[in-house]
């Protein structure tokens, strides 16, 4: 089974300011991807970024970027200029990849409670 | 709009009372899932389908069943078994993997919140 960690459950800063949501998890699986996702207070979950396991070159969405460290499981979240519209609660999650392309549904973290001060 | 709906938005449960959550598609999406939201929780797994008239149990799914007679719906139901039912429920869908394609990413429909009375 996998399971993802995030360490920080409520972060603030000021807009413009970057900022970094950190992600750990643990598999001994080698087929994966690895996404965030936002939950502003609507609640509608949004995809922010996704990470193919198998590439080693980081994935970047405009001011959203990922630090993928295979080795080290890690996968942190980058948000630079933040704004306003950034606050929500973000989700790292992880999805094995099954043989017939499948997949065996997201293990979710709690969540990190990003609040952009003005 | 192609996308994904869940009705209703908010359902109420009594004791012993079986209810049903609506989850729609029409990104012609062969995976369905459903997950379960709990205050200053991330999202579990209750139940998923990746084919019609197939279904896998997911993390949580004592308290549940599900159906997908049709590729473009998946009905949850929460059973009287299911004793903490109150939550906010996310169905979501996607596509076969295709390595490289985005296609196996999953799309998240707008949640029904259920309170039990």
């Amino acid at each position: 089974a996998q399971t993802v960690t995030q360490s920080q459950p409520e972060m603030s800063v000021q807009e413009a300011e970057t900022v970094t949501l950190s992600c750990t998890y643990d598999t001994s699986e080698n087929n994966y991807y690895l996404f965030w996702y936002k939950q502003p207070p609507s609640r509608q979950m949004i995809l922010v970024i996704r990470q193919e396991a198998y590439k080693q070159q980081n994935a970047t969405e405009n001011r959203f970027s990922v630090n993928f460290q295979k080795a080290a499981k890690s996968f942190s979240l980058k948000i630079s200029d933040s704004q306003l519209g950034d606050t929500a609660m973000y989700f790292c999650a992880f999805m094995k990849l099954t043989a017939g392309g499948g997949a065996d549904g997201l293990t979710f973290g709690k969540g990190t409670h990003l609040i952009i001060q003005p | 709009d192609g996308g994904i709906t869940q009705s209703p938005k908010y359902l109420f449960r009594k004791e012993g009372q079986n209810v049903t959550l609506s989850c729609e598609q029409n990104l012609n999406h062969d995976a369905m899932y459903w997950y379960r939201q709990d205050p200053g929780q991330g999202l579990r797994l209750i139940y998923y389908s990746q084919i019609v008239n197939d279904f896998q149990k997911g993390d949580i799914a004592e308290g549940y069943s599900v159906s997908r007679e049709k590729k473009e719906s998946f009905p949850l139901t929460v059973t009287s078994a299911q004793k903490n039912p109150t939550a906010f429920y996310l169905c979501a869908s996607s596509s076969l993997w295709l390595a490289g394609t985005n296609q196996e990413t999953q799309y998240f429909g707008p949640g029904t919140r259920l309170l039990v009375l």
